[in-house]
């Protein structure tokens, strides 16, 4: 495609439910992020991928996040038992490790509201 | 792991005036520093980068400067304009292929007319 698509773009939830946010990279980047932004602050690392390699998975804030990207397509971004404190926006990345460079591109990003 | 802090987190500056925001890194390996801008309700986009064998660069009222010694780098914004308006986010990647971007924390840029 002609950019990293993100979906849904608005998603409200209740306390307690899980949710799962999609998002589809430009074909042939090999790496995918996960960010989280609260209103007004900076880029929380969540969850890289690599290619083939093992995930990193250092910034996942507990064990009721989890993510899973399917070879070098889409990833899913599930939270489970959704609380107050996950609203927020959630971006995703790709890029392309190439020699040249390794411009990231962004989604527009999932808004998350759970009331 | 890299570490990338990122000041000031927000700036006012008169319409006209120049902007610079500043970051520090901390892995002497990271040779790729990209800067983003990010608009509301947007994700990043990418505006300038610079690579650890160059000093500074230039695009138009936007520069990047690289000291690989202090292990810092700045984006300059000249003559800046409301529409310079944004969040402004710097990163640092280590070389290989399989190093992730870092990114700093963000800054808050407003132009005041």
């Amino acid at each position: 495609g002609a950019g990293v698509s993100q979906s849904p773009s608005n998603k409200v939830t209740e306390k307690g439910k899980d949710v799962e946010l999609r998002c589809d990279p430009i074909s042939g980047h090999t790496a995918l992020y996960w960010y989280r932004q609260r209103l007004g602050q900076g880029l929380e690392f969540l969850i890289y991928f690599q290619g083939n390699s093992a995930p990193d998975k250092s910034g996942l804030p507990s064990d009721r996040f989890s993510a899973e990207r399917t070879g070098e397509s889409v990833s899913t971004l599930t939270i489970q038992r959704t609380q107050q404190e996950d609203s927020a926006v959630y971006l995703c990345a790709s890029s392309w490790r190439g020699q040249a460079r390794t411009e990231a591109f962004f989604g527009q990003g999932t808004r998350l509201t759970v009331v | 792991g890299e570490n990338v802090e990122q000041h000031p987190s927000t700036l006012s500056v008169q319409e006209g005036d120049s902007a610079v925001i500043k970051c520090t890194y901390s892995d002497s390996a990271s040779n790729y520093f990209p800067w983003y801008k990010q608009e509301l309700g947007k994700g990043p986009q990418l505006i300038i980068d610079i690579r650890s064998n160059v000093g500074e660069k230039k695009d138009q009222r936007i520069a990047v400067t690289l000291n690989k010694t202090a292990k810092h780098f700045s984006l300059h914004i000249t003559e800046t304009q409301p529409e310079d308006s944004a969040v402004y986010f710097c990163a640092a990647t280590p070389p290989g292929g399989y190093q992730k971007v870092t990114f700093g924390t963000g800054t808050k840029l407003q132009v005041i007319p």
